[in-house]
């Protein structure tokens, strides 16, 4: 399985600024996803992110309000941008395994944010 | 679209006593099936799966076997503990790399 770290680990932010979100992965991959869950929800994918192209978003959320980068195949970030209390949410990185765990998705701790 | 049910909680049980949460699914064609867990305060981690019917996956004295007939993934334990409260998603793979999840079933066992 991959570990994955997620920076920070939790924020309390002001409404208007944004915060951009680190996933770091001990191994290569070639796909990583961000997912939000809402206080008391299940998750629901944000978007895919592969390296060397533009990220694919769901239905729902859009490029200006959730940049993502992938820089390389052990790295990306997610910024919430001009934040809002609705936003207040735990942000997860998963990536999906390799070989014999291709199809399966591993997730970091998450980030817990607060929007005030 | 694929879709995933899974049963209302708080799960409230003795320790030692036997668990199952339901869970169901909508899909079209042959989607892998997944149980993850969330403790408090953590990440989900993947705790067993199934990839083709009749399958069981198992872990941790967990399991679950993919049921075609009835669309099913319940999830089982014979004796859980304390340790095992926690937030129980299903989820199914499709025939894209997505993960649909559950709306999740909180578990909370009790010395």
């Amino acid at each position: 399985s991959a570990v994955i770290s997620q920076k920070p680990s939790r924020d309390i932010c002001q409404r208007g600024t944004s915060l951009t979100i680190q996933c770091q992965v001990d191994s290569q991959v070639t796909m990583m996803f961000w997912y939000r869950q809402q206080p008391g929800q299940s998750l629901t994918l944000i978007a895919t992110a592969n390296q060397g192209s533009e990220a694919t978003y769901e239905s729902g959320f859009v490029i200006d309000k959730f940049p993502i980068s992938r820089p390389n195949l052990t790295f990306s970030t997610l910024t919430v941008s001009n934040m809002s209390p609705e936003d207040s949410s735990i942000y997860l990185c998963s990536v999906e395994g390799t070989d014999i765990a291709k199809n399966i998705q591993y997730f970091g701790a998450g980030t817990r944010l607060s929007v005030l | 679209g694929d879709s995933v049910t899974q049963m209302e909680g708080p799960v409230t049980l003795s320790e030692e006593a036997f668990l199952t949460i339901n869970c169901t699914y909508t899909a079209t064609g042959y989607p892998s099936l997944f149980w993850y867990v969330q403790y408090p305060g953590e990440g989900l981690q993947l705790l067993l799966k199934a990839t083709k019917a009749d399958d069981k996956g198992s872990n941790k004295g967990f399991e679950a076997t993919y049921r075609k007939e009835t669309t099913s993934f319940h999830l089982e334990k014979g004796s859980v503990q304390v340790s095992d409260s926690a937030v129980y998603f299903c989820a199914l793979q499709g025939s894209s790399y997505k993960l649909i999840f559950g709306s999740g079933t909180r578990l909370l066992v009790r010395p």
